[in-house]
């Protein structure tokens, strides 16, 4: 079975730092390239960031570009978003999603990202 | 990167058909051929409905369709149904390799 399990979300301070994790498993993740889309809470989704099946290539959302950094460890099976100078823009639901061509075709649960005093 | 534009809500009756419309630019969906749509019910995460602007992934019911004309893509679902009631999401490719998804719609089943 095809999974995605995102973790590392949590409260932090404005202005703080986080790193987000996603863990893939049932399909081979280095023949893949990777999406992060988040979701603000009563709000519609918003993509963040793409990142190649090689880690070569990453695009960003204006919105994120110069604070946030995707990366890949292939060998771990794993995705990461880091995510630093955080304001409550960023309080959200991140997803990590599987792309397949030019869409996605496998979302995992989200990992919650609140950013508050 | 700005939004697509969708209706915030649309609604019909069971049995009848709804459309969905998702308007960008000429740098994104009037560009390409990869406008996808996905279907959130709330609280769970989203679901491939359509992709590449009308192909339909295995699974999905044939009452779901897709189509585009100039820098307007659409979602047609016919015959409704109850459970169809959900948000609506497009997404197209970007001329800056980017993504950008619509603000979606809320459909509601009569």
């Amino acid at each position: 079975e095809v999974q995605l399990v995102e973790s590392g979300g949590v409260a932090v301070q404005p202005g703080g730092s986080l790193r987000l994790s996603c863990a893939a498993s049932g399909f081979t993740f280095d023949d893949y390239n990777m999406h992060w889309v988040r979701q603000a809470p009563g709000k519609g989704l918003e993509w963040v960031s793409l990142i190649s099946w090689d880690g070569g290539i990453r695009y960003y959302a204006d919105s994120v570009k110069g604070r946030f950094t995707i990366s890949r460890d292939n060998s771990k099976n794993s995705l990461y978003l880091q995510m630093n100078s955080l304001t409550s823009e960023d309080t959200a639901l991140y997803y990590c999603v599987k792309a397949r061509g030019h869409y996605m075709d496998v979302w995992g649960q989200g990992t919650t990202v609140t950013v508050s005093s | 990167q700005s939004a697509l534009t969708q209706p915030a809500s649309v609604s019909g009756s069971p049995g009848q058909s709804i459309t969905i419309s998702c308007t960008g630019t000429s740098s994104d969906v009037g560009g390409y051929n990869y406008v996808s749509w996905y279907k959130q019910y709330p609280g769970k995460a989203p679901k491939l409905m359509i992709y590449d602007v009308t192909n339909r992934p295995s699974g999905v019911s044939n009452r779901f369709s897709g189509s585009k004309s100039g820098n307007t893509a659409s979602l047609t679902i016919s015959g409704l149904q109850a459970e169809d009631e959900a948000d609506y999401y497009c997404n197209s490719y970007s001329s800056s390799s980017t993504r950008v998804f619509g603000g979606g719609t809320k459909l509601t089943v009569l």
